[in-house]
């Protein structure tokens, strides 16, 4: 079983809608949830850092941790072309340690 | 699933010395493979892309000569840090890409720590 798993899609939205990603994860002791956003030919951005349980927000953007469940997600409101991209999920155990990704998942969002 | 193995994943080492980070795909073959670089609490940065038998593209600002990347199977690149200083210390990543669009596999990354 794969540390992390995400689904690789590829999500296609209307702009405007509500994007939800999502991640599970089968090491309980994961500490520090990450999501990236990478455009095509660049690395990958850092978008939101959490650690531990519960929810942060970032304007359009909020990330979910539920350790009980070891599902996190990261949800897009108002989604725009601009967001067109992949999304990766990456955790680690302690901060600057090994991280774990997904493989990330692509989306689109249309005019 | 996809495998990335990337060896070691913690090194620490004098300044002026070279040290190796290989990345390796277990169960694919890896058309294209990515060197990243990170700082703590920041995104990754893409150094370089390499693709099996040909030269690593560099991106802006990343010294080739300082930073040699072998990409010589379809399973194995390895990136050197040449001379290393202390300034080179740093989170290095690898990714591989099978290239058949089920998205990008990262090695777990090396904390190089120049002494």
């Amino acid at each position: 079983q794969k540390e992390v798993e995400q689904d690789p899609g590829p999500l296609s939205v209307p702009e405007g809608a509500i994007v939800s990603l999502n991640c599970t994860y089968s090491n309980s002791a994961f500490q520090y949830f990450m999501w990236y956003r990478q455009y095509s030919r660049k690395g990958p951005e850092l978008l939101m850092y959490t650690y531990s349980s519960g929810n942060k927000e970032d304007g359009r953007f909020t990330a979910q941790v539920d350790k009980s469940s070891k599902y996190i997600s990261l949800f897009i409101r108002d989604s725009q072309p601009s967001d067109s991209a992949t999304y990766l999920c990456a955790m680690s155990l302690n901060t600057g340690n090994q991280f774990y990704f997904g493989t990330g998942t692509s989306l689109t969002v249309i005019p | 699933g996809a495998v990335v193995s990337q060896h070691p994943s913690r090194v620490i080492c004098k300044s002026g010395t070279s040290v190796k980070i290989e990345c390796r795909s277990l169960d694919f073959q890896a058309t294209t493979m990515f060197w990243y670089r990170q700082f703590p609490k920041q995104s990754l940065m893409l150094m370089a892309t390499s693709n099996e038998g040909s030269k690593a593209t560099y991106e802006q600002g990343v010294e080739k000569d300082k930073f040699l990347i072998n990409h010589a199977s379809l399973t194995l690149s390895t990136l050197t840090v040449t001379s290393a200083h202390p300034e080179d210390s740093s989170f290095y990543i690898c990714s591989a890409s099978s290239g058949l669009g089920d998205g990008y596999t990262f090695g777990s990354g090396t904390r190089l720590t120049v002494v």
